[in-house]
């Protein structure tokens, strides 16, 4: 059964950049797609971008180039990196991969970061 | 960016009951549309793909169709478990986008 874990800080201060990692159990990275989602406390969700082992990236153009996506096969992870972060990158981040083409078939349960000084 | 109007945002029923969530998409998406489930603190779940492809294991009392711009996901009789929020998700073009999600609630 694969299984998605998010970690990092819980708070970055504004103007810093975000760093989340995802720990991929079960499954190898290899071959996928990977994604990152987030959610605003009260709010919908929101695609970040996502990745392949390919090396082929693309992100929410919403997120205005803000976002680093990086794939490490040896360990079996992807990270995240959304820089000059504000108040509003506020959110829970999910992870997930993708199915055969768009839907996500397996979803981490979601890291809460907070931005504030 | 293609919007999802997902409707309603929360709906009242019991167990036994039939309910019917709708998604409209603002432009055609063919049938490139997903559902999920999802319960507090829990991660989502895909339930349903290409809308109307039950995932592996998925009871089939959950059902989707539709396609181009208006899509439907039905459940036909609740369970205690059912009891959760569920969401579309639009992958026909980037950036996919999700409806804002309808919380079914007892």
């Amino acid at each position: 059964q694969v299984q998605l874990q998010e970690s990092g800080p819980g708070l970055v201060k504004p103007s810093e950049t975000l760093s989340l990692t995802c720990t991929v159990s079960g499954g190898s990275v290899n071959s996928y797609y990977w994604s990152w989602i987030r959610q605003p406390p009260g709010k919908g969700l929101e695609w970040i971008g996502y990745i392949h082992d390919s090396g082929r990236t693309r992100d929410n153009p919403s997120l205005r180039g803000r976002v680093t996506l990086s794939l490490d096969t040896s360990s079996n992870q992807f990270s995240l990196r959304l820089s000059s972060v504000t108040a509003a990158d506020t959110a829970l981040y999910h992870c997930a991969r993708h199915g055969a083409r768009g839907w996500l078939e397996h979803w981490g349960q979601g890291s809460l970061v907070t931005v504030s000084s | 960016d293609i919007q999802m109007t997902q409707s309603p945002s929360s709906l009242s029923a019991s167990v036994g009951d039939g309910v019917t969530i709708t998604c409209q998409a603002s432009q055609d998406i063919s049938n490139y549309l997903n559902w999920y489930q999802q319960k507090p603190g829990k991660a989502p779940k895909l339930l349903i793909y290409d809308a109307s492809n039950l995932e592996t294991g998925v009871p089939p009392r959950f059902s989707g169709s539709g396609s181009g711009t208006d899509f439907t996901f039905t459940i036909s009789s609740l369970q205690p478990e059912d009891f959760a929020t569920y969401f579309c998700q639009q992958y026909g073009q980037l950036p996919y986008t999700f409806g804002l999600g309808t919380k079914l609630e007892i």
